[in-house]
């Protein structure tokens, strides 16, 4: 069975140009979670949809970032404009939200570089 | 709010046993996860505790105190790819299944 799958892999842009991280969910998941990773900061939680509503965007840094899921198996997160401090990994997660045992499933992530 | 509590490195030999601990504080509480994540990859699960009690799953084992928030994550005949970092998370009583609160992670690095 496919994972979730993000795209891109790798991403170096300028500061202030747009960037869009893409991800699909395994299939049958009705949970979708948009973490990012730093050194400093860790791994945080931007943003979580359940069957495809926003649920709790409180850990969106702020106006720039934005997260949409149109439909079950697709969802984005753009960043515009990009800053440098924005560089991180972007992990997309996803699950069954009633299920029991705590398990998130992550893509492999989208590295993103601002310069 | 939440806040969880673990070392940041821990260093051992192979065939060694390694402990990591967590604490934790939340305003409810639902449950605690281990994840492992090598470098450059992504976060795997390794285990859950909805209850007091050890979780045994091979090599490793995961133990939980409800009452001293409080829980461990045991890693036994260390192999030289367990060398990772590895993360306890918490869920929120008040929050969604998925929503996770993660710690910021132990390197636990192996040596032959």
């Amino acid at each position: 069975d496919a994972g979730v799958i993000q795209s891109p892999r790798h991403e170096v842009t300028e500061m202030g140009q747009e960037v869009t991280l893409r991800c699909k969910p395994i299939s049958g998941h009705n949970s979708l979670f948009w973490y990012r990773q730093t050194m400093m900061r860790g791994l945080e939680l931007l943003i979580y949809f359940n069957n495809n509503v926003p649920i709790d965007d409180s850990g969106m840094p702020e106006d720039r970032f934005s997260a949409k899921m149109p439909n079950a198996s697709f969802s984005t997160l753009k960043i515009q404009p990009s800053e440098p401090r924005d560089s991180a990994v972007y992990f997309c997660a996803s699950n069954v939200e009633a299920a029991s045992g705590g398990e998130l499933f992550f893509g492999e992530g989208s590295r993103l570089t601002v310069l | 709010g939440q806040s969880l509590e673990q070392p940041s490195e821990v260093t051992a030999v192979e065939g060694a046993i390694v402990q990591i601990n967590c604490t934790y504080q939340t305003s409810g509480f639902y449950g605690l996860s281990w994840y492992q994540q090598h470098d450059g990859g992504a976060p795997t699960f390794l285990s859950y505790n909805g209850l007091d009690g050890l979780e045994e799953t091979g090599r490793f084992s995961s133990f939980l105190s409800r009452s001293d928030s409080y829980g461990y994550l045991l890693l036994q005949e260390l192999q030289m790819k367990d060398s990772a970092s590895y993360f306890c998370a918490v869920r929120d009583r008040t929050d969604s299944w998925g929503k996770l609160q993660f710690g910021a992670g132990t390197q636990v690095v192996v040596t032959p």
